[in-house]
């Protein structure tokens, strides 16, 4: 079992729709980070995390630290949101950072 | 200036070549990091420097050869590389290794090994 399990795997959406991804992790962290990455491109960080909730735009996302669960929520979605979604979470001892699978995103017109 | 660069975009060299990926910060950042990255797979670390110095190597074979020569600046050495370690190499860094420290990625350099 991955320490970080990320679903679904795959998701296509229609534009303007309410998107929801989900994280799930097995270790003590310092943080939980949500990337991007575009096809063929390198990776932007879209949020850090250790409590609670941020808002960025039209993404938001939550972490619930008992459950050991974030979701990532992007609301009026565009199909320049499609890109690949990364989980990644900071554990408490180390400085390596350990990724889920991701998420793989196509927001159609 | 927030952002790391990576030189050079795209790479491609034989089995035989020695080569260089060059990755630069200006953040003030005193970690950083070379990841790999394979096709629909998510990154892969390979080594750490905190504070200039090699801190993790994720056995690694030793074809990959890196070197921090100061704060800004991190090399991956290239040689006698196999077709299989064709990939996107990744450069990342952040203010302080390990806890709450958003890393920073580079557009990456995508490697093909003939």
């Amino acid at each position: 079992k991955n320490e970080v399990e990320q679903s679904p795997q795959n998701l296509t959406a229609q534009e303007g729709e309410f998107i929801t991804i989900n994280c799930s992790y097995s270790v003590g962290i310092s943080a939980l980070h949500w990337l991007q990455q575009h096809p063929g491109g390198g990776i932007v960080s879209l949020f850090m995390l250790s409590s609670g909730k941020k808002k960025h735009g039209r993404l938001i996302a939550t972490i619930n630290i008992q459950e050991k669960h974030s979701s990532l929520h992007i609301t009026a979605s565009h199909p320049r949101d499609s890109a690949v979604y990364i989980c990644a979470v900071q554990e408490t001892s180390g400085s390596r950072l350990t990724f889920g699978e991701g998420t793989q995103l196509t927001v159609n017109p | 200036d927030t952002e790391v660069t990576q030189t050079p975009k795209h790479l491609v060299m034989g089995m035989t070549n020695k080569k260089s990926l060059k990755c630069e910060q200006h953040m003030g950042h005193r970690a950083m990091y070379w990841y790999k990255q394979k096709a629909k797979k998510p990154p892969e670390l390979m080594f750490v420097y905190s504070y200039e110095k090699l801190s993790i190597n994720e056995s690694v074979p030793s074809r990959f050869s890196p070197e921090c020569p100061n704060s800004s600046l991190l090399n991956l050495h290239l040689h006698a590389l196999q077709p299989e370690d064709s990939a996107l190499y990744l450069c990342a860094s952040s203010r302080y290794p390990g806890g709450y420290n958003e890393q920073f990625f580079g557009p990456g350099t995508r490697l093909t090994v003939l």
